[in-house]
């Protein structure tokens, strides 16, 4: 079975500096889709980035950029220039590419907080 | 943007009642899930609906949950006998037809057992 595992329980970063966020994933398939949902305060599940596991570009989107590493099965998110916004509760989630239910399978989560 | 709402955003109920949660998912979207999340712990996959069907269900869905798609719109989650580990926050997603769409979550209903 599919797992996804977060090491980190809590980060902390300055306002302004770059904070990286960590997740592995433990699979046997070849094709899926990694995602980074965002949950803040209010207990919203936002999308932050995307990423394609036959794509060997790193995904970015503005200052939210992840090194995915496909052998080591390892997929963090680097979050730069970081904003009093940017806290919150990070989930990393896997889905199987070739499935027709495509649940998510969701870490356990890293509550980042930024410091002003 | 669409977005997926759901209804009520917060539900406290008697133990042993039922509870329908609902969902409008995004209008041209043709998979729907949903979620539990126990505080402060991580979200779990309960069940996915697709072509007016279950396509997947975990192991915390049994014969207490049912999932329903009444109209073209709504999307139901049905609660039987409810207990008090049920408390939990709910979340409905859907998703596209594209296999690299991802999923949209609505802001969740707390559900809060008595």
């Amino acid at each position: 079975a599919q797992t996804v595992t977060q090491s980190q329980p809590e980060m902390s970063v300055q306002e302004a500096e770059t904070v990286t966020l960590s997740c592995t994933y433990d699979t046997s398939e070849s094709d899926y889709y990694l995602f980074w949902y965002k949950q803040p305060p209010s207990r919203q599940m936002i999308l932050v980035i995307r990423q394609e596991a036959y794509k060997q570009q790193n995904a970015t989107e503005n200052r939210f950029s992840v090194n995915f590493q496909k052998a080591a099965k390892s997929f963090s998110l680097k979050i730069s220039d970081s904003q009093l916004g940017d806290a919150a509760m990070y989930f990393c989630a896997y889905r199987k590419a070739n499935n027709q239910g495509g649940k998510l399978i969701f870490g356990q989560g890293t509550e980042l907080s930024v410091k002003p | 943007e669409p977005e997926v709402t759901q209804t009520p955003s917060h539900q406290v109920t008697q133990m042993g009642q039922e509870v329908i949660l609902r969902c409008v998912p995004i209008s041209n979207h043709l998979y729907f899930y949903w979620y539990r999340q126990i505080l402060g712990q991580k979200v779990e996959f309960l069940v996915s609906f697709y072509n007016n069907e279950i396509s997947e269900k975990s192991e915390i869905f049994d014969d207490q949950f049912s999932v329903e798609r009444p109209d073209g719109s709504n999307f139901t989650l049905k609660i039987r006998s409810t207990k008090l580990e049920d408390s939990a926050m709910y979340f409905c997603a859907s998703r596209g037809q594209a296999p690299n769409q991802p999923q949209h979550f609505g802001d969740g209903t707390r559900l809060s057992i008595l």
